[in-house]
């Protein structure tokens, strides 16, 4: 299947800080990405669908000026957590699809994922 | 409102033997139904998938069954091996949604030996 590159695979940064996590499709272009949030023994919420070249469709209750999205190019989606505090601490995964990749075409390719730790 | 609902968090089966993991889901605009599998730290890896069309499909040692008049599909997994040990999650989207996935809660999976 197709590879997704997620980075860093783990930050740990003090409270008020922004980080910054990419995502990346290796071997196609990517027109949607996806980030998830999962917290322990939990599973995956839906954050945010990034389209490229416009602005990040997010679920309800995300907030957005929190949670940074830009999917400037067809391989590359950014997440930015600004003035992140310890309850934002998680893992964040990204997903992306290959539009071109015929039937099944709902298949989403993850990344490794981001452990976020908030001092 | 837990719309992709895997009851058992945790499952053990015998090496050799048959994995059955099973997902319910309440909304009927689900079309759509994906296995993945997960290991720690480690996003997701697709498995297998069915369309609403279809009632089984196959692949390898992996078979997914659906039977939409009770909302439900269930993951066979047969022979089960050491490695399949992981965290297998349901997924389902729904036509018109922009391929959005709704996730259950995962069901831990140990082949033991």
């Amino acid at each position: 299947g197709a590879v997704v590159s997620q980075h860093p695979s783990r930050v740990i940064c003090k409270s008020g800080t922004s980080v910054k996590i990419e995502c990346r499709s290796l071997d196609f272009q990517a027109t949607t990405m996806f980030w998830y949030r999962q917290f322990p023994k939990q599973s995956l919420m839906l954050m945010a669908t990034s389209n490229e070249g416009s602005k990040a469709t997010y679920e309800q209750g995300v907030e957005k000026d929190k949670f940074l999205i830009n999917h400037a190019s067809l391989t590359l989606s950014t997440l930015t957590v600004t003035s992140a505090h310890p309850e934002d601490s998680s893992f964040y995964i990204c997903s992306a699809r290959d539009p071109n990749s015929g039937e099944p075409k709902n298949i989403q390719y993850f990344g490794a994922g981001t452990r976020l730790s908030v001092l | 409102d837990q719309q992709v609902k895997q009851n058992s968090p945790s499952l053990s089966v015998q090496e050799g033997r048959i994995s059955i993991l099973n997902c319910d889901y309440t909304n009927s605009m689900f079309d759509y139904f994906l296995w993945y599998k997960k290991y720690p730290a480690e996003g997701p890896t697709f498995l297998i998938s069915i369309s609403s069309i279809k009632d089984k499909n196959e692949d390898g040692r992996f078979t997914v069954f659906l039977n939409k008049s009770a909302k439900h599909l269930s993951l066979h997994i047969v022979p089960s091996q050491p490695g399949d040990s992981a965290v297998y999650f349901c997924a389902a989207s729904a036509r018109g949604t922009a391929s959005k996935l709704t996730f259950g809660t995962g069901t831990r999976l140990q082949v033991t030996l």
